[in-house]
């Protein structure tokens, strides 16, 4: 158990609709990253929050944003979703201020039809 | 961005054997360098990292190598083990205002018994 928490870990939706993933990190740990790996791909950095802020984006579409609330949990949020939106959404924490290991959450697998 | 370049995309040994996986990278402020392993249908765990203070680091069977000058760095295992196979990412972090780890594309690794 890495001390990170994804709810849900399954979701089916329709094409067209919005989900929200949630994360909670590590306690202590105030930088959450959220990553997409498509089948048979790589981690594609998506976000990153920290303390609150958002810290870095990568190839983020515009129909998917992102916070991290006051108490460090962080959602992400999915809108008008596509085929090509099926994949599994990893969230990571890690201590902040020194590269440090990023400690991986279960995933979510999300799957549109 | 940061871009990284991992290959051997699939690498089969026999058990027993060595394996040697290798990245590149092209930001030279990146100063950190961590390898993930990925079992099917698992989250990602990190099994060894190194920071660009250090030329060499080992773990048991395990080992990275980083050479910052030529930019790349490479993953060493020995007397590869079956629970061996999976899927390792190299990672690369630092670079810029933000320690995101940007992640290469992955090998598939067999060990054969």
């Amino acid at each position: 158990d890495s001390g990170v928490t994804q709810t849900p870990k399954h979701l089916i939706t329709a094409t067209g609709q919005r989900v929200t993933l949630r994360c909670s990190p590590r306690s202590g740990d105030l930088s959450v990253y959220w990553y997409q790996q498509s089948l048979d791909q790589g981690l594609q950095f998506l976000i990153q929050y920290y303390n609150g802020e958002e810290r870095a984006k990568g190839n983020i579409l515009e129909r998917f944003s992102a916070q991290q609330f006051p108490d460090l949990h962080s959602e992400l949020n999915l809108s008008s979703l596509e085929l090509g939106d099926s994949a599994l959404y990893f969230c990571a924490s890690s201590v902040v201020g020194e590269n440090t290991e990023a400690f991986f959450g279960q995933g979510t697998r999300l799957t549109v039809v | 961005g940061e871009n990284v370049e991992q290959h051997p995309s699939t690498l089969s040994v026999q058990e027993g054997d060595s394996a040697v996986i290798k990245c590149t990278y092209s930001d030279s402020a990146s100063n950190y360098f961590p390898w993930y392993k990925q079992e099917l249908g698992k989250r990602p765990q990190l099994i060894i990292d190194i920071r660009s203070n250090v030329g060499e680091k080992k773990d048991q069977r395990i080992a990275v190598t980083l050479n910052k000058t030529a930019k790349h760095f490479s993953l060493h295992i020995t007397e590869t083990q079956p629970e061996d196979s999976a899927v390792y990412f190299c990672a690369v972090g630092g670079g810029g205002a933000t320690n995101k780890l940007i992640f290469g594309t992955g090998t598939l690794l067999a060990v054969q018994p």
